[in-house]
């Protein structure tokens, strides 16, 4: 069975900052890998998706990463303003065509 | 906007009741997945629909249901409302082509709903 871990759960950081959010899953057999926004009380916001046979992708501030062999995944998010603030979710699709999720990151970045 | 909508935008029910709630499919999408998100928590996948049949499974109970339509829009229902039951609940739609693994799932807002 798929799990999906993100560490920290919580992150406080002062604008400017440079930030690293991780993510580690434990069946390497993935079709893609996708980072997730999630505003308070909202829905999902996709920012970014890796394929399993991409090492990384890039968006504007954002840059996800992937090593499907050791189960790991990284969002990297560069000159972090307060919109930034927000829950990051990270997921994995198998088989079945079916997301697992980590529980997220919450970030807070302060003025 | 990813063209996925759902309705209600919130809901309010008693514990014992039932709910049914919407998702209208992005155009041209055959396959739509529901999702459970609890406080605090990551989404957790409910089933999948795939031109109208259940297309994979969750670990929930029979009392969640579902539905797709020959428009692809889908119905999740759920029956003997528990207070655990309260939650986000998310649909995905998507284009899944045979044989392809790489189909991306575009999300609703989300029903929030509330057990009392």
């Amino acid at each position: 069975k798929q799990e999906v871990t993100q560490i920290p759960a919580a992150l406080s950081v002062p604008e400017g900052e440079n930030l690293v959010l991780n993510c580690s899953f434990t069946d390497s057999a993935i079709y893609n890998l996708q980072w997730f926004r999630q505003d308070p009380g909202k829905g999902l916001t996709s920012l970014l998706l890796i394929q399993s046979s991409q090492r990384e992708q890039t968006s504007g501030r954002l840059n996800a990463s992937l090593d499907k062999s050791s189960g790991r995944s990284t969002l990297y998010i560069a000159a972090s303003q307060p919109g930034d603030s927000a829950t990051y979710l990270c997921a994995v699709m198998g088989s079945g065509s079916r997301l697992t999720f980590g529980e997220g990151t919450q970030l807070t970045v302060n003025p | 906007e990813t063209g996925v909508t759902q309705s209600p935008t919130h809901l309010i029910k008693t514990r014992g009741q039932q709910v049914t709630l919407r998702c209208s499919s992005q155009s041209g999408h055959n396959t739509v997945s529901w999702y459970q998100q609890a406080l605090g928590q990551g989404p957790q996948f409910i089933f999948q629909y795939y031109r109208e049949e259940e297309n994979g499974r969750g670990n929930f109970p029979p009392r969640f249901s579902g539905l797709q339509f020959p428009n692809y829009s889908s119905e999740l229902n759920v029956n003997a409302l528990e207070l655990d039951d309260s939650a986000l609940y998310l649909c995905a739609s998507s284009l899944v082509r045979f044989n392809e693994a790489k189909n991306i799932q575009y999300f609703g807002a989300g029903t929030r709903l509330s057990v009392l």
